[in-house]
């Protein structure tokens, strides 16, 4: 079975801080995918990063990072020298490969609200 | 590309009305997604279309809920008769091999 946690509800830093958000993952499959979502206060979903299952090269953009590691089922997600334009939450979401390139469905975790102070 | 459209962005009706949100999903994109947001629940997928074709429809709660592909730029998820519990964000979505862009949502309010 497939199952996203993030175990932080919720987060509060200060700007300029950093902060990382977890997400640990459970699937049987060898192929997978794994995304970060944002969801600022006006509710929509913005696609951050994709990350496939046989790629484990972490990824910055930016002041945003992100470590994925297979040993320990994780995709974490840093945030370097916050700010109060980061207060979001933040969905991490795992994709099992669909036949023939098809997109399957998202499982999402539950969410770690991040609000930055001024 | 103008991203994922869908309409209504609110919708407000009684118990026992009927509700039709709608979806355009991006041009060039074969997948077609409807989620559901709620506090309680989360979000949760109700049913996916690959090539306008229903896939899993596992999610939907019960038969008052329906969707429908006609074409690859439309879509539509039913729900009649409405309860306040059907209360939400619906989220559409639409990808192209694996990364799925959602569209701004339909809050629904039933009374």
């Amino acid at each position: 079975a497939q199952k996203v946690t993030q175990a932080q509800t919720e987060i509060s830093v200060v700007e300029k801080e950093d902060v990382t958000l977890d997400c640990v993952y459970e699937t049987r499959d060898t192929t997978y995918y794994l995304f970060w979502y944002k969801q600022p206060p006006s509710g929509e979903l913005v696609f951050l990063i994709r990350r496939n299952s046989f790629d484990e090269q972490n990824e910055i953009s930016g002041r945003y990072s992100w470590n994925f590691q297979k040993s320990t089922s994780s995709f974490n997600f840093t945030i370097t020298a916050s700010q109060v334009v980061d207060s979001a939450v933040y969905f991490c979401a795992l994709s099992e490969a669909g036949g023939g390139g098809a997109t399957n469905k998202l499982i999402f975790g539950t969410g770690t609200l991040l609000a930055v102070q001024p | 590309d103008a991203g994922v459209i869908q309409s209504p962005r609110h919708e407000v009706t009684e118990m026992g009305q009927e509700v039709t949100l709608r979806c355009k999903p991006i041009s060039g994109h074969n997948s077609l997604f409807w989620y559901r947001q709620t506090m309680m629940r989360g979000l949760e997928l109700l049913i996916y279309f690959n090539n306008n074709v229903p896939i899993d429809d596992s999610g939907m709660p019960e038969d008052r809920f329906s969707a429908k592909m006609p074409n690859a730029s439309f879509s539509t998820l039913k729900i009649q008769p409405s309860e306040p519990r059907d209360s939400a964000v619906y989220f559409c979505a639409s990808s192209y091999r694996y990364t799925q862009y959602f569209g701004p949502g339909t809050r629904l309010t039933v009374l």
